[in-house]
């Protein structure tokens, strides 16, 4: 079953409102989770890096004031793409190591996001 | 995360053994060599990795070239259900947690 959950698994929204994603790890904490982007027939995007009790950590030429990150627990971090406009439209992964550093990555289903 | 090539697309067969190259000649001696699929509209999942020796699990085979420059990630017989995205990734484990994706190849398999 899979071990990292996220929601929603779809979402349409208007121009100008914020959505929030929600990423769990569902069996196992994890103080570091990892939020990717991808665009249609791309690849995956690393945005940025969920630290659990400290900021995050985004990749360059990701707005840190309009995708919020907030790791509020070990087995909880969200994404809110705040004044979302049509071209956030894209799908959102989370990702989180299962437990010691070096370990395999677990990923979560997707958020489909589209905005109108 | 040293930079790997994969070709664009493979086709095969089903039932029939596949064999995915990866070339990273670039990789140092703390790189992993880790493989990861996506089916359509899904989350990655990990499929193997390895450091020097062969690797096997009830996924795939990983045969790694003894120069460490290359690697085959094999799937024994495909199945519809491998029709997916298959990404190489080198992670340094003295550098994080992250991994970077490459464009990956894009496995079809044919009835």
């Amino acid at each position: 079953g899979a071990v990292v959950s996220q929601h929603p698994s779809w979402v349409i929204c208007k121009s100008g409102t914020s959505v929030k994603i929600e990423c769990r790890s569902l069996d196992f904490q994890a103080t570091t989770m990892f939020w990717y982007r991808q665009f249609p027939k791309q690849s995956l995007m690393l945005m940025a890096t969920s630290n659990e009790g400290s900021k995050a950590t985004y990749e360059q030429g990701v707005e840190k004031d309009k995708f919020l990150i907030n790791h509020a627990s070990l087995t909880l971090s969200t994404l809110t793409v705040t004044s979302a406009h049509p071209e956030d439209s894209s799908f959102y992964i989370c990702s989180a190591p299962r437990s010691h550093p070096g370990d395999t990555q677990y990923f979560g289903p997707g958020t489909r996001l589209l905005v109108l | 995360d040293a930079k790997t090539t994969q070709p664009n697309s493979m086709e095969s067969n089903e039932e029939e053994p596949v064999h995915l190259p990866c070339n990273h000649s670039t990789i140092s001696g703390t790189d992993y060599i880790h493989w990861y699929r996506q089916l359509p509209s899904q989350g990655p999942e990990y499929v193997i990795h390895g450091l020097t020796s062969n690797v096997n699990n009830r996924m795939a085979s990983l045969a790694i070239a003894e120069d460490r420059k290359s690697s085959t990630l094999i799937l024994h017989r495909a199945t519809l259900r491998d029709a997916a995205v298959y990404y190489c990734i080198l992670r340094d484990v003295d550098a994080g947690n992250m991994l970077t994706f490459g464009g990956g190849t894009r496995l079809m398999v044919k009835p």
